[in-house]
């Protein structure tokens, strides 16, 4: 199984300001996502970040806010830009590890809070 | 579009009680189906997947879920519940291999009852 980790674990922000996250994995993945989980809601696919590509960012969510790297086959960051209220969420990093069923992983979550 | 369903918000059981959490998807071809629990404060941890063959599928912690294309269902079970149990499930639907991004239920929180 692969393990992720995520930093922050949590963080509380200013209005306007930007944060990164970073998502580390043990193994190399092709494939890597980020997920928002609003408070008390499902968790909504922002994009897909693949290594020696830009990232693929489904509805409603553009790189401008959220820019994301993947230089590597074991990391990835996501920066949540301009930050308002709204973007209080947990973020949450995944993988598919293609070497054991395809199973997804998931980070364990930065819970970000904007004032 | 995949879509996924999850009509309870939330149930409460006793423990030792045996459990059923409900979730219906919708998609045009054979679905990839997950159930993932997320205890509070954690991250997501995947309990059980299908992907083909044997409908019903065994999952960690005792629990199992079964796929029932003619209903679009793939419900989780377990038999007895425990009070680590209580947690957040999610049932998830991915198009196909190669391009895992899923598509999540609003969850069903689940609170277990001395």
């Amino acid at each position: 199984s692969a393990v992720i980790s995520q930093k922050p674990s949590r963080d509380i922000c200013q209005r306007g300001t930007s944060l990164t996250i970073q998502c580390q994995v043990d193994s190399q993945v092709t494939m890597m996502f980020w997920y928002r989980q609003q408070p008390g809601q499902s968790l909504t696919l922002i994009a897909t970040a693949n290594q020696g590509s830009e990232a693929t960012y489904e509805s409603g969510f553009v790189i401008d806010k959220f820019p994301i790297s993947r230089p590597n086959l074991t990391f990835s960051t996501l920066t949540v830009s301009n930050m308002s209220p709204e973007d209080s969420s947990i973020y949450l990093c995944s993988v598919a590890d293609r070497t054991t069923n395809e199973k997804l992983f998931f980070g364990s979550g930065t819970q970000l809070s904007v004032l | 579009a995949q879509s996924v369903t999850q009509p309870d918000i939330h149930i409460t059981v006793s423990e030792g009680a045996s459990l059923e959490l409900r979730c219906n998807y919708s998609y045009g071809a054979t679905p990839y189906l997950f159930w993932y629990v997320q205890s509070p404060g954690q991250g997501l941890q995947l309990l059980l997947k299908y992907f083909s063959g044997d409908t019903l599928v065994q999952g960690i912690k005792g629990f199992e879920a079964e796929f029932k294309r003619s209903q679009s269902s793939f419900n989780l079970r377990k038999p007895s519940v425990h009070w680590s149990d209580a947690a957040e499930y999610f049932c998830a639907v991915g198009a196909n291999f190669g391009n895992e991004k899923l598509t999540f239920g609003t969850g069903t929180r689940l609170t277990i009852i001395p």
